[in-house]
């Protein structure tokens, strides 16, 4: 069974400062990967998605992720933050052929401090 | 803009009472959607997959008949909360796609509360 793993529940930083949240997941074969953002009350917004090929992944409003095999993970950055980036960030595993179905870890809520 | 549409975004109903939850595709047809549930401040739960022109299917745990779904249409899948009670209080979301290579594309969500 896939998994997905944030270890990070909370982060704050400040606005204009560099940003990572991590995500760990776990399957036995090369899964799609993704990363969602969530306002409160809202529903999730796709930031950006990996299937295969390049192990670095453009993104929606400036994010980026990488997909790195031998650690298992596929942690989003943004190399400046904006206040309006303060939301519910959650990483999640599809497994290919499952009809889209995925997997979500428990979410990073991101703080952004002026 | 959105490729689904989910509806009603709050609804609050006495305790007893059925509700029913809509999310349409709206660009594409989806003949599988999926339900979610999230409860506060935790991620998104899978309660069921949607198959259009079949039953749904359901994950461990999730009561059958205490969340009806119905896939009647490549567009429309349905999500009734019968005899609601306080405790299926909760955010219910909603997605289709997810196709080969393609991600899922989330409604908005339904925030339900069951006085």
């Amino acid at each position: 069974a896939q998994s997905v793993t944030q270890p990070d529940i909370h982060i704050t930083v400040s606005e204009g400062a560099s940003l990572e949240l991590r995500c760990n997941y776990s399957y036995g074969a090369t899964p799609y990967l993704f990363w969602y953002v969530q306002s409160p009350g809202q529903g999730l917004q796709l930031l950006l998605k990996y299937f295969s090929g390049d192990t670095l992944v453009q993104g929606i409003k400036g994010f980026e992720a990488e997909f790195k095999r031998s650690q298992s993970s596929f942690n989003l950055r943004k190399p400046s933050v904006h206040w309006s980036d303060a939301a519910e960030y959650f990483c999640a595993v599809g497994a290919p052929g499952e009809a889209g179905k995925s997997t979500f870890g428990d979410g990073t809520t991101l703080t952004v401090k002026p | 803009g959105a490729v689904v549409s989910q509806h009603p975004s709050w609804v609050i109903c006495k305790s007893g009472t059925s509700v029913k939850i809509e999310c349409r595709s709206l660009d594409f047809q989806a003949t599988t959607m999926f339900w979610y549930r999230q409860f506060p401040k935790q991620s998104l739960m899978l309660m069921a997959t949607s198959n259009e022109g079949s039953k749904a299917t359901y994950e461990q745990g999730v009561e059958k008949d205490k969340f009806l779904i119905n896939h009647a249409s490549l567009t429309l899948s349905t999500l009734t909360v019968t005899s609601a009670h306080p405790e299926d209080s909760s955010f219910y979301i909603c997605s289709a796609g997810g196709g080969r290579r393609q991600p899922q594309h989330f409604g908005d969500g339904t925030r339900l509360s069951i006085l």
